[in-house]
């Protein structure tokens, strides 16, 4: 039982350039969540799934496309990467949908020249 | 909207010495309290909880408990342990948020020295 895992755990990209991220659950959640760590300012959320089949926009989602591939798997894309979008992207997921516990995985530093 | 405040880092101590960090919140409604904490270089865990008020989260020594008078969430360890070290993060989860997810504080961080 693995939890959350996330590829990949580092990254550098150049300003322009695109990526996906890729998160899986091993749990048989139903909801799954992406955030973004930035220093003084804690996690903040960019996307969320609560169910299968379901995406609905966070609080900084500008610049980042999701896909909830299954009920496992909740991609994260970055189309044209940019220097502010260098951060600590971590991936969770909870079940029933954002209640209480969020799991989470350890994290993709990215960082955007 | 739905914040969390907490005390800024980073918090030194001395091994054995007593903690409290402070997390106070604004929130519509009555929504369920946390402290994760994140050891370096890997993802939050969750430390304790507590979903209403008068309730008191413990784990692993940690507590906090719930006063809605004061809308306060206060961390405390009696007795810390270098392996301790780490960042602590206050959350709130609101129901006028439909659950989506969670509100974090910005994090403050834990030095325990030998």
């Amino acid at each position: 039982n693995a939890g959350v895992t996330q590829t990949p755990k580092f990254q550098v990209l150049k300003t322009g350039q695109s990526m996906t991220l890729q998160c899986a659950q091993d749990m048989n959640h139903n909801s799954m969540y992406w955030y973004r760590q930035d220093p003084g300012m804690g996690l903040r959320l960019i996307y969320y799934s609560a169910s299968e089949g379901t995406t609905d926009k966070g609080e900084v989602p500008n610049g980042y496309n999701v896909s909830r591939l299954n009920k496992r798997e909740f991609s994260l894309r970055l189309e044209s990467a940019a220097p502010s979008q260098t951060s600590v992207y971590f991936c969770a997921s909870s079940d029933p949908p954002g209640t209480y516990e969020q799991y989470f995985g350890p994290g993709t530093r990215l960082t955007v020249t | 909207g739905d914040s969390v405040t907490q005390m800024e880092g980073p918090v030194t101590l001395s091994e054995e010495a007593f903690l409290t960090i402070n997390c106070t919140y604004t929130a519509t409604g009555y929504p369920s309290l946390f402290w994760y904490v994140q050891y370096p270089g890997e993802g939050l865990q969750l430390l304790l909880k507590a979903t209403k008020a008068d309730d008191k989260g413990s784990n692993k020594g940690f507590e906090a408990t719930y006063r809605k008078e004061t809308t306060s969430f206060h961390l405390e360890k009696g007795s810390v342990q270098v392996s301790d070290s780490a960042v602590y993060f206050c959350a709130l989860s609101s129901p006028d948020m439909g659950r989506r997810a969670l509100t974090f504080g910005s994090g403050t961080r834990l030095q325990v020295q030998p």
